[in-house]
């Protein structure tokens, strides 16, 4: 069985502030890709980020950065210097590198960055 | 390159009635995905197209819905005598041939069953 797991159903920080999203999945294939969305309220996902299995090197972007741990099944993604802008749902993901791609979804995070 | 479009982007509908959507891909993506998203969940898939062949449908996907991608540009999806539980926001996603991996969604369609 295939599956995403975002404990956190919704945070709440200051403007500034660093935030770190937190998922964890689960799956028997080898081989698979993890992705990041957002999803701001105007409803179209966005993507941020993807990873094969095979590369657990972390990977930093401007203010984001992921950190993705195969030991522990999880692959995190924090947010440096918080803005208002950044408040959205966000949704981690996985897909097995089989015919499908089909992507498994955890359930989100909400982020609201106060001003 | 416009991106995926859906249209309409909002539906009312009232229970027992047939609503159509349809979804444009990114020209030359061969692929194109359909999921659902409730309110406060994460998307579901339910079926994808491969050209003109639905090669996948989910269990989500009961006998009330259809889908399809007659020439392997546009898609549809029906939803037969529709229920309260149909209320859903349907997102199409579409990606290229050489990267299936990498779906572009579109803005989706909210519908609403009242």
């Amino acid at each position: 069985a295939q599956k995403v797991t975002q404990a956190q159903t919704e945070i709440s920080v200051v403007e500034k502030e660093d935030v770190t999203l937190d998922c964890v999945y689960e799956t028997r294939d080898t081989t698979y890709y993890l992705f990041w969305y957002k999803q701001p309220p105007s409803g179209e996902l966005v993507f941020l980020i993807r990873r094969n299995s095979f590369d657990e090197q972390n990977e930093i972007s401007g203010r984001y950065s992921w950190n993705f741990q195969k030991s522990t099944s999880s692959f995190n993604f924090t947010i440096t210097a918080s803005q208002v802008v950044d408040s959205a749902v966000y949704f981690c993901a996985l897909t097995p590198m089989d015919s499908s791609y089909k992507l498994i979804f955890g359930s989100g995070t909400r982020l609201l960055v106060r001003p | 390159d416009t991106g995926v479009s859906q249209d309409p982007r909002h539906k009312i509908t009232k229970r027992g009635q047939n609503v159509t959507f349809r979804c444009d891909p990114i020209s030359e993506h061969n692929r194109l995905y359909w999921y659902r998203q409730t309110l406060g969940q994460g998307p579901e898939f339910l079926t994808y197209f491969q050209n003109e062949a639905q090669l996948e449908k989910s269990r989500l996907l009961s006998d009330r819905f259809s889908a399809e991608r007659p020439k392997g540009s546009f898609s549809t999806l029906e939803i037969q005598r529709t229920e309260q539980g149909d209320s859903a926001m349907y997102l199409c996603a579409s990606s290229p041939r050489d990267r299936y991996y990498e779906q572009y969604f579109g803005p989706g369609t909210r519908l609403t069953v009242t």
